[in-house]
């Protein structure tokens, strides 16, 4: 069964530092990976995802994240945060080919930003 | 405009009191599914359905149930709740691109 590692449970940076999220998947197969957001008290909204093609995906409000598949890893990233980033980052997964389009998700990181 | 549209968005019942939370998609998909949403444990899937008549269990499908009588409608069925199905949860439908997720149900069973 595919599983999700979200590294950090709470970030907290000063605005305009660089964002790095961890995210490791274990599924030896094609995978479809997805970053999602949730702003306070708000529903999951699509920051990014990756099907195939270029690795270094590019995603709304500044954010991207690069597939490695060597390390099972899809790492999100923005060079500068601002305060309206803070919310909660969801990595999931997909394991394409496998006959489901079950979405397994990671615990989350909690992003507070600091003006 | 394509969308999951889940209602209620807030629910307050009493333990043991039926409930259904309905979830419906104007997207023609055939894949839908249930999460409930905990701190610290991100989303787990509830329940899942790949068509009509076809639902098949997710990752914590105890003390619930579903049906998909037709494409668009898959309602959430807690016979019984109880207070550890306190929770916020999301349905979502997927087609080729990706997934699509409703608002959200914040449930409290007192």
């Amino acid at each position: 069964a595919q599983s999700v590692s979200q590294h950090n449970h709470h970030v907290i940076l000063s605005e305009a530092a660089s964002l790095e999220l961890g995210c490791n998947y274990s599924y030896g197969g094609t995978v479809n990976l997805f970053w999602y957001v949730q702003y306070p008290g708000q529903h999951l909204q699509l920051l990014l995802k990756y099907f195939s093609g270029d690795p270094l995906v590019k995603g709304i409000k500044g954010f991207e994240a690069e597939f490695i598949k060597s390390k099972f890893s899809f790492n999100l990233r923005k060079p500068s945060v601002q305060w309206s980033d803070t919310a909660e980052y969801f990595c999931a997964v997909n394991a394409d080919g496998a006959g489901s389009y079950q979405l397994t998700f990671g615990k989350g990181t909690k992003l507070s930003v600091i003006p | 405009e394509a969308q999951v549209t889940q209602n209620p968005r807030y629910l307050i019942t009493v333990t043991g009191k039926k409930l259904t939370v309905t979830c419906s998609q104007n997207m023609n998909h055939e894949y839908m599914s249930w999460y409930r949403q905990d701190p610290g444990l991100g989303l787990r899937q509830i329940y899942y359905s790949m068509n009509v008549e076809v639902t098949d269990k997710g990752d914590v499908p105890e003390g619930y149930k579903v049906s998909r009588k037709e494409k668009r409608n898959f309602p959430l069925i807690l016979e019984s709740p109880s207070p550890n199905q306190t929770s916020l949860y999301f349905c979502a439908s997927r087609s080729g691109f990706g997934y699509t997720f409703g608002s959200g149900t914040r449930l409290t069973v007192v």
